[in-house]
């Protein structure tokens, strides 16, 4: 298995763009889960999903942030407009279940926002 | 107050040390424990799970949970420095179900 895929590795742009984080889960996966991670605040629940639909978004910073899973192999993350503070690694996890399965990570999303 | 606390360090420590790593937590109703392993420009990867109050042994790895005290602990043995990483602590259950809640993370130098 391929393990979770998130692109773009990189993302760097400007303030006021709107930025789009993509990412696809281990296929039978049924939990979906966006992370922010900082060195101030460590990483961060945005917002996790359960077989397509949003169970828990009150990690989700403010109307700026917006996510979504169409279907069980892709979600996105989007921020509009993007702000300097926003700076940060994004990542997906996805999981089989949740108290007793592990979260299986992607490799994150590396945002600086100028 | 956060309700996982971990101090992010960093620890540095020679080849063969024991390490211990410690996180506190707040809400009582959490249940199950796991210590998530991160290297530089990874994500983290599930380390050790444990659930409620005890020690689960593997490998040279440790974790141990004392509930009355809300602490969590990781042990490693023999340290190599292929351990070098930033270790994170993170816990659920009761209504957080569905939700891990992590430590800020140790950073982690085992130099030869």
């Amino acid at each position: 298995d391929a393990g979770v895929i998130q692109s773009p590795r990189h993302e760097v742009t400007e303030m006021g763009q709107e930025v789009t984080l993509r990412c696809k889960p281990i296929s039978g996966h049924d939990y979906l889960f966006w992370y922010r991670q900082t060195m101030m605040r460590g990483l961060e629940l945005l917002i996790y999903f359960n077989n397509n639909v949003p169970i828990d978004d009150s990690g989700m910073p403010e109307d700026r942030f917006s996510a979504k899973m169409p279907n069980a192999s892709f979600s996105t993350l989007k921020i509009q407009p993007s702000e300097p503070r926003d700076s940060a690694v994004y990542f997906c996890a996805s999981s089989f279940g949740t108290y007793n399965s592990p979260l299986h990570f992607g490799n994150g999303t590396r945002l600086t926002v100028t | 107050q956060k309700e996982v606390e971990q101090d992010p360090g960093p620890l540095s420590v020679p080849e063969g040390a024991i390490v211990s790593l410690n996180c506190t937590y707040s809400n009582s109703a959490f249940q199950y424990f796991m210590w998530y392993r991160q290297y530089s420009r990874k994500g983290p990867e599930l380390l050790m799970y444990t659930y409620s109050s005890g020690n689960k042994e593997d490998g040279r790895f440790t974790a141990q949970v004392d509930k009355s005290s809300k602490y969590i602990s990781l042990f490693i043995r023999d340290s190599q420095p292929s351990d070098s990483a930033t270790y994170l602590c993170s816990t659920t259950g009761g209504t957080s179900y569905g939700k891990l809640t992590f430590g800020q993370g140790t950073i982690l130098t085992v130099h030869p």
